[in-house]
């Protein structure tokens, strides 16, 4: 139990549409981060949040963007949805010796 | 961009055996972290390494950071059937990279009762 909850746990968008999903963590750790994993890889890095603002990014195009709130709870919007874009996606917290728990995940397709 | 191999890919062994794992990398890292994923779940921490040539266990579970700061390898002894699922192994730069994590590519490991 890491204490990061992720919303939805599923669901389905179509090709062009926007997704928003949702991140929160019982502690309140000021630092979030956000992976997508495709089916059979490794997380890939998309961003890093701190205290509200981004403060690293990975390679991943502008469509992809997020949010953190005063609360530390986050979101990560996608939008003009690829069918590349069916992945899992992770939202991680920092611990205090800087290793990431990560929350279940939440399971997006793209038909 | 970086990269990490981690080998082998897929693992099929005995309950009782003893399992080894690996990953390299072409540019070092402060930290090396391995995690195990089960289907449908995200990725859960097994063990965090800080130091080159850090030896550190965490039950049946063994972890080694490479002298070199490119490599670590897992080790599972006496596996059993829970052990099933996915390794991954991940390398975190620290400073200006901040928390980032490179992740390797997964053993996938199946224990026969």
């Amino acid at each position: 139990e890491t204490g990061v909850t992720q919303s939805p746990t599923h669901l389905i968008k179509t090709r062009g549409q926007q997704v928003t999903l949702r991140c929160s963590s019982q502690s309140g750790h000021n630092t979030v981060s956000w992976y997508q994993q495709a089916l059979g890889q490794g997380p890939q890095f998309i961003f890093q949040y701190y205290r509200e603002e981004e403060n690293g990014r990975g390679n991943f195009p502008p469509r992809f963007s997020g949010l953190q709130f005063p609360n530390y709870s986050s979101e990560l919007n996608v939008n003009a949805l690829e069918l590349d874009d069916s992945a899992l996606y992770l939202c991680a917290t920092r611990g205090g010796t800087g290793e990431l728990f990560f929350g279940e995940g939440s399971r997006l397709t793209v038909l | 961009g970086q990269q990490l191999n981690q080998s082998p890919q897929s693992m099929f062994i005995q309950e009782g055996e003893d399992v080894s794992m690996n990953c390299t990398s072409s540019s070092i890292f402060n930290t090396w972290l391995w995690y195990k994923q089960d289907p449908g779940e995200g990725p859960v921490l097994l063990i965090a390494l800080y130091k080159a040539g850090e030896l550190t266990s965490n039950g049946r579970l063994t972890a080694q950071f490479g002298i070199t700061r490119k490599d670590s390898f897992l080790n599972i002894s006496a596996s059993i059937p829970s052990d099933v699922g996915i390794y991954f192994c991940a390398g975190q730069e620290g400073g200006n990279a901040g928390n980032m994590l490179t992740f390797g590519g997964g053993t996938r490991l199946m224990v026969k009762p």
